[in-house]
């Protein structure tokens, strides 16, 4: 079965520090793999997707992810965060064959000034 | 903003009526997923419809159903409502082929007193 797993539940990071949100993955095939992103009272927007292209992944507001098959994780990154970033941080996998999304539990990401 | 509408924003209702929320895809998508995000389950696969028919169903109670009309605009029925059906109910909308991006709605905040 695919599954998601979000390893930190709240990050916490300083504006202008780097931001490193975690996720694992299980599958039994390659997976396509995204995060969301969901600010307070909104809905969900794609931050980025790996659909077995190339392995980094560029997304928009300068986040990226990379995927490595060996370490099954799919980790979320960005140089430098922004007052703006915070939110709520979603990884997801969909099954193969099929549209059906599956959400890792979340992982609130604040950032102080 | 994705394109995706969800109408109503928020819906208090109380425990055993039935609600209907209505959502309406990107322009030219045929498929509509329907997901619930509550507090104790997190984001949730429910229901999947394309161009008219369903799909694959998810964790969708009896309760619940769900159409796609030839418009292709989607609603979510939700009857004998009780008050763990609060939760904020997301539409999302993808082209049509399974590996499509889904596009997400705001969302309907549902409240069942």
């Amino acid at each position: 079965a695919q599954s998601v797993t979000q390893l930190d539940s709240h990050v916490s990071v300083s504006e202008g520090t780097p931001v490193l949100l975690r996720c694992n993955y299980s599958s039994s095939y390659s997976p396509s793999l995204f995060w969301y992103v969901q600010h307070p009272n909104k809905g969900l927007q794609l931050l980025l997707k790996y659909t077995s292209a190339a392995t980094l992944v560029k997304g928009i507001n300068g986040f990226e992810a990379e995927f490595k098959k060996s370490e099954t994780s799919f980790h979320l990154t960005k140089p430098s965060a922004h007052m703006s970033d915070a939110a709520e941080y979603f990884c997801v996998v969909r099954l193969r064959g099929g549209g059906k999304l599956i959400f890792g539990q979340g992982t609130e990401l604040s950032v102080k000034p | 903003d994705s394109g995706v509408t969800q109408t109503p924003k928020h819906l208090i209702t109380a425990t055993g009526q039935r609600v209907t929320l209505r959502c309406s895809p990107r322009s030219g998508d045929l498929s509509v997923y329907w997901y619930q995000q509550s507090l104790d389950q997190g984001l949730q696969f429910l229901i999947q419809y394309y161009n008219g028919e369903e799909r694959a169903k998810g964790n969708i109670l009896e309760r619940f159903s769900a159409q796609q009309f030839p418009d292709l605009h989607s609603e979510l029925n939700l009857s004998s409502l009780e008050l763990g059906d609060s939760a904020l109910y997301f539409c999302a909308s993808s082209a049509g082929g399974l590996e499509e991006t889904q596009y997400f709605g705001p969302g309907t905040r549902l409240l069942v007193l």
